[in-house]
């Protein structure tokens, strides 16, 4: 059982670059997320998914695109980086009751540069 | 808008105590809250869920207490243990449903032996 699967785990990016960060769930869960977290600030949300072809923003979704064609896969795409998503991405996932909370996957580190 | 406060100091305790983390939030009433726990360089894990309508919850060594009328929660770890070091953090439903969550910046605990 994987859980949330998020690839890659360090990138490094020039400014004006775009790329995807990859997550993948095998849970079955309704409800998938994205974050990111800086020194200080916590977990900020970026967008989130209530199911396969819906998808809404969160608190700072400037710069960042998802979709939700599957109920597996929630990729998030930078469309051209700056120094200022500099970040941990951290991808979650829960169930629609949410009785027990979010599974997180591992993380990608993010430079922008 | 909504806020989460946790103290950003770390808390230091001697291996036995109780460590007690607070959580404080305004312009809101949710229905639950819930608590994680966060390893460096790892994605924060699920500890418990407590809803408006319970006082106090408890799991193993752990314990949750939920005030709505002072708009706070108190976690502790009773008998702590080197192993309970780590970034705690507490999380509020977004006002409209389950699947957004809203994230304090955690408390760092350091247990000493």
């Amino acid at each position: 059982n994987a859980g949330v699967t998020q690839t890659p785990k360090f990138q490094v990016l020039k400014t004006g670059q775009s790329m995807t960060l990859q997550c993948a769930q095998d849970m079955n869960h309704e409800y998938m997320s994205w974050y990111r977290q800086d020194p200080g600030m916590g977990l900020r949300l970026i967008h989130y998914s209530v199911g396969a072809g819906i998808t809404d923003q969160g608190e700072v979704p400037n710069g960042y695109n998802v979709s939700r064609s599957t109920t597996e896969d929630f990729p998030l795409r930078l469309l051209s980086a700056a120094p200022s998503q500099t970040s941990v991405y951290f991808c979650a996932s829960s169930s629609r009751t949410g009785n027990y909370g979010y599974t997180f996957g591992s993380g990608t580190r993010l430079t922008v540069v | 808008s909504q806020k989460i406060e946790q103290n950003s100091e770390a808390l230091n305790i001697q291996e036995g105590k109780t460590a007690t983390l607070t959580c404080n939030y305004t312009n809101y009433s949710p229905a639950y809250l819930q608590w994680y726990r966060q390893d460096p360089g790892r994605g924060p894990v699920f500890l418990l869920l407590i809803r408006e309508n319970e006082k106090e919850k408890r799991k193993e060594r752990l314990k949750v207490t939920f005030d709505t009328t002072l708009k706070q929660s108190l976690f502790h770890i009773t008998a702590s243990q080197p192993a309970d070091s780590a970034t705690y953090l507490c999380a509020l439903p977004f006002s409209g449903g389950y699947n957004k969550l809203i994230f304090g910046a955690g408390t760092r605990l350091a247990v000493h032996p």
